[in-house]
């Protein structure tokens, strides 16, 4: 079990909006460490979406936003097209005695009805 | 366009070892801190190990060190992961990965299969 939590999926018709929720805590999110999102299509390697909680890469449309609040953090896709059909995961970083681990969500799939 | 593509991948016994490589394209590797993660059937991304630009500092997950070693050689653009006292749950997807506090390139993944 993750120690950053997503729900396992959600869904949309085309052209909605969703939003996937990434949970965390005070050891993490909530200790002031950036939220990353990765986008990982059928059969291929994670690709970089958004960087330092709300960033862009260059290529990603603006369709795609993230935000962070608190212990939890958001990616929110507007305008929903098949494309977008994927797993979504969020990562962060977590400290404990063992010192600063990276960490991953268990990863949303967003299937487009 | 940056490629990272990896190799070594297989099937091999329980206990037994395996070394991955990753060669980079188009990046400066010298300049990039690297890594390996990870991917399980089902399961999440998980990440294993880190290596500076220039081998210097390397850190691994608790569950992975004295069991893998992660090194690179600059002058072929390559990176490393030696497995030893591979089992079943070292079965997964593994990926080689640039990092600057975050993920920024992937390679497309060797699979490593442990099984008898």
């Amino acid at each position: 079990q993750s120690v950053l939590t997503q729900p396992p999926s959600v869904s949309g018709a085309p052209g909605q909006n969703v939003t996937i929720p990434c949970t965390g805590s005070n050891s993490n999110i909530g200790g002031g460490y950036n939220v990353f999102w990765y986008q990982q299509l059928p059969g291929a390697a994670p690709k970089l979406l958004i960087y330092l909680n709300s960033n862009r890469p260059s290529g990603v449309p603006d369709r795609f936003s993230g935000s962070k609040s608190g212990t939890s953090a958001s990616l929110a896709i507007t305008g929903l097209q098949s494309a977008d059909e994927a797993v979504y995961y969020c990562q962060s970083y977590d400290i404990n005695l063992s010192g600063l681990k990276m960490l991953f969500g268990g990863g949303t799939e967003l299937t487009v009805l | 366009e940056v490629q990272l593509v990896e190799s070594g991948g297989g099937l091999v016994q329980p206990g037994g070892s395996l070394r991955l490589s990753c060669v980079a394209s188009e990046l400066r590797f010298s300049h990039y801190e690297m890594m390996w993660v990870r991917q399980a059937p089902r399961r999440t991304l998980e990440w294993l190990a880190y290596i500076d630009s220039r081998g210097d500092k390397i850190l691994y997950k608790d569950s992975v060190e004295g069991r893998f070693t992660i090194s690179r050689d600059n002058d072929k653009n390559s990176l490393y992961l030696h497995m030893n006292n591979l089992s079943a749950e070292d079965t997964a997807i593994y990926y080689c990965a640039t990092f600057d506090y975050w993920i920024d390139f992937w390679g497309q993944g060797a699979q490593v299969t442990v099984s008898s």
